[in-house]
């Protein structure tokens, strides 16, 4: 079984700095996706950003990156310029590839941007 | 358009009682998932469907009882409700074979 560990429960950052949510698993798995997702007050789900497993390269979506360190088993999550809309839980989620779309997620973390 | 619907958005009712939640994708997706998010928004999968068929029961009581009449449609029905059960329920669906999920904005019940 998959274990994805968050252990940031609150963050704070100051808007227009940058922060770093940490995820660190546990699966026996090659081959899986690692994701996160935001949750605003909203709700709502809102995929962040994805990685697959057997690529190297980090993943970039604007101003979300991630540093993925598979060997560590490591999937932390940096936010830049961080903005109000920013603020949310944040969700790291593992799944494994094949395993008809199973989802393992993390507790969460709430971030707060401060003006 | 919205990709992954539920209705209702809220629910209260009295321990006891049974209800529906319903869940429609018109993403043209063959899998669907029910999530249970509870109030330490702990998120966990409750069950999985693929072209109708079930193909992910986490460990849930059977008073829980998914639907799918057709692979756009993923309903969950819940019997005899207790106090337990008051959480968010998101819906979700996704292609086979691809790993992204689109979650429905979520229903959140509460029993009293």
């Amino acid at each position: 079984a998959q274990t994805v560990t968050q252990s940031q429960p609150e963050m704070s950052v100051q808007e227009a700095e940058t922060v770093t949510l940490s995820c660190t698993y546990d699966t026996s798995e090659s081959n899986y996706y690692l994701f996160w997702y935001k949750q605003p007050p909203s709700r709502q789900m809102i995929l962040v950003i994805r990685q697959e497993a057997y690529k190297q390269q980090n993943a970039t979506e604007n101003r979300f990156s991630v540093n993925f360190q598979k060997a560590a088993k490591s999937f932390s999550l940096k936010i830049s310029d961080s903005q109000l809309g920013d603020t949310a839980m944040y969700f790291c989620a593992f799944m494994k590839r094949g395993g008809a779309g199973k989802s393992t997620f993390g507790d969460g973390t709430t971030l707060t941007v401060k003006p | 358009d919205t990709a992954v619907s539920q209705t209702p958005k809220y629910l209260v009712t009295q321990m006891g009682n049974d209800k529906s939640i319903k869940c429609e994708q018109n993403l043209g997706h063959d899998t669907m998932y029910w999530y249970k998010q509870d109030s330490k928004k702990f998120l966990k999968i409750m069950f999985s469907y693929n072209n109708k068929e079930l193909i992910i029961n986490e460990t849930v009581p059977n008073r829980f009882s998914p639907k799918s009449p057709d692979k756009a449609h993923l309903n969950l029905h819940i019997n005899s409700l207790e106090l337990g059960d008051s959480a968010v329920y998101f819906c979700a669906s996704s292609q086979e074979g691809t790993d992204t999920q689109y979650f429905g904005p979520g229903t959140r019940l509460t029993v009293l």
